[in-house]
């Protein structure tokens, strides 16, 4: 059970190029997340989505755009990069029900000079 | 606006009990879950509050009181492994919305 894939795990980016990070679960869950961790500030939300073909923003929305055209997959795209988007990118899947937790992927790191 | 407060870091022997307090003021609430992060590695759900109380697991247990605002996770009979960053979050709607406190990193020594 692979639980939640994201793709690439690394990756370096010139200022100004654009990137998607692949997410994919197979637990059938509902609620998608992207969150990106900074040092000192934990974890934001960046976007969500409670089902196929949902989306909304979160905490820190500006510069990210996502798609979740399939239940299994939420995809996270950055137009422009910016310096500013270094950072560790986390997506995490859930179920509402009387658990509730989040699973995480391994996580991305990205770096944009 | 939201507020998730927690320790920056916090160090223990190897055996030691260690607390680690959690403060909130959130817009909504519907239950406080604490998350272990080893360096490098994802976050693992580790327990979940969404009543007054106490929930034991293991050696882990997790005390809440809503009124307060206040969250509390308790490491007993620490090991070097349990060397982590532990993440406190509210589920602030039922949307499945998180919002995470900035980590307390706890440092087992020998």
């Amino acid at each position: 059970n692979a639980g939640v894939t994201q793709t690439p795990k690394f990756r370096v980016l010139k200022t100004g190029q654009s990137m998607t990070l692949l997410c994919a679960q197979d637990m059938n869950h509902e609620y998608m997340y992207w969150y990106r961790q900074d040092p000192g500030m934990g974890l934001r939300l960046i976007h969500y989505s409670v089902g196929e073909g949902t989306t909304a923003k979160g905490e820190v929305p500006d510069g990210y755009n996502v798609s979740r055209l399939k239940k299994q997959n939420f995809l996270l795209g950055l137009e422009s990069a910016a310096p500013s988007q270094t950072s560790v990118y986390f997506c995490a899947s859930s179920n509402w029900d009387s658990s509730a937790e989040a699973f995480f992927g391994q996580g991305t790191r990205l770096t944009v000079v | 606006g939201q507020n998730i407060d927690q320790p920056t870091e916090m160090t223990a022997t190897e055996g030691a009990i260690v607390q680690i307090n959690c403060t909130y003021q959130t817009s909504g609430f519907n239950g406080l879950f604490w998350y272990q992060q080893h360096a490098g590695e994802a976050p693992t759900f580790l327990s979940y509050n969404v009543l007054d109380g106490l929930e034991e697991k293991g050696r882990f247990s997790s005390f809440l009181s809503r009124s307060k605002g206040y969250s509390y996770l308790l490491l007993k009979e620490l090991q070097m492994k349990d060397s982590a960053s532990y993440l406190c979050a509210v589920l602030t709607d039922s949307w499945g919305k998180f919002q995470f406190g900035a980590g307390t990193q706890v440092v087992v020594t020998p």
